[in-house]
């Protein structure tokens, strides 16, 4: 089946460090892949997406590119904020073929990030 | 502010009671996904609604149910309520397509904390 398995928290680094988040996932056919951050107290967000191979999705000094061959979706920040401090999650959407209507949005377990000053 | 509101925030119930969580989606958005986020869970797919019609299902539980209206608004009932259901239940919607492709991405709301005591 589908799945999205990303590597487990808490990270913690210092500002300006560079920070990289593994996700990797199972999937059949082409997925979409995304990245959602959560801060304290709030629903999720996209932060960035990707559609097909190859594709890089970046926001906000965040970047994660599409592997096809390695099934990977890894986020990385060049120099991390105190304010990017959250709880991270990687997803796919196992649509029902991409004309379809019917999506199944699976997501990791998410990584929780915090930021020393 | 996403646009998608969920009622009510809070909610503290006994075992063996029944709830029902409501979201509004945000205008023009035509699908309606539940999810429950648990602390040893993570984000658990529940449910798919596009403009009324369920459209995919992830582990929902049979005491659980539910139901898109015609204005698109929906309903997530539990029932029988254990305490193992203590979650933060998000709803989140789509437009579904752009340009006549899956998108997959969601707008969530801030969640509904439900306490089964």
């Amino acid at each position: 089946g589908n799945s999205v398995t990303q590597m487990e928290g808490p990270v913690t680094l210092s500002e300006e460090a560079f920070l990289t988040i593994n996700c990797t996932y199972t999937a059949t056919g082409y997925p979409s892949l995304f990245w959602y951050v959560q801060y304290p107290g709030e629903g999720l967000q996209l932060l960035l997406k990707a559609t097909k191979a190859d594709d890089k999705g970046s926001n906000k000094g965040f970047e994660a590119t599409y592997r096809k061959e390695t099934t990977s979706f890894h986020l990385e920040k060049g120099s991390v904020q105190v304010s990017d401090s959250a709880v991270y999650f990687c997803a796919l959407n196992a649509a029902q073929g991409v004309y379809s209507s019917a999506s199944k949005i699976i997501f990791g377990s998410g990584t929780r990030l915090s930021i020393r000053p | 502010d996403s646009g998608v509101t969920q009622t009510p925030k809070h909610l503290i119930t006994a075992t063996g009671q029944r709830v029902t969580l409501r979201c509004s989606p945000r205008s023009g958005d035509l699908s309606v996904y539940w999810y429950q986020q648990s602390l040893d869970q993570g984000l658990q797919f529940l449910i798919q609604y596009y403009n009324g019609e369920e459209r995919a299902k992830g582990n929902i539980l049979e005491r659980f149910s539910a139901q898109q209206f015609p204005d698109l608004h929906s309903e997530l009932n539990l029932s029988s309520l254990e305490l193992g259901d203590s979650a933060l239940y998000f709803c989140a919607s789509s437009v579904a397509y752009v340009s006549g492709l899956n998108t997959g991405e969601l707008f969530f709301g801030e969640g509904s904390r439900l306490t089964v005591l």
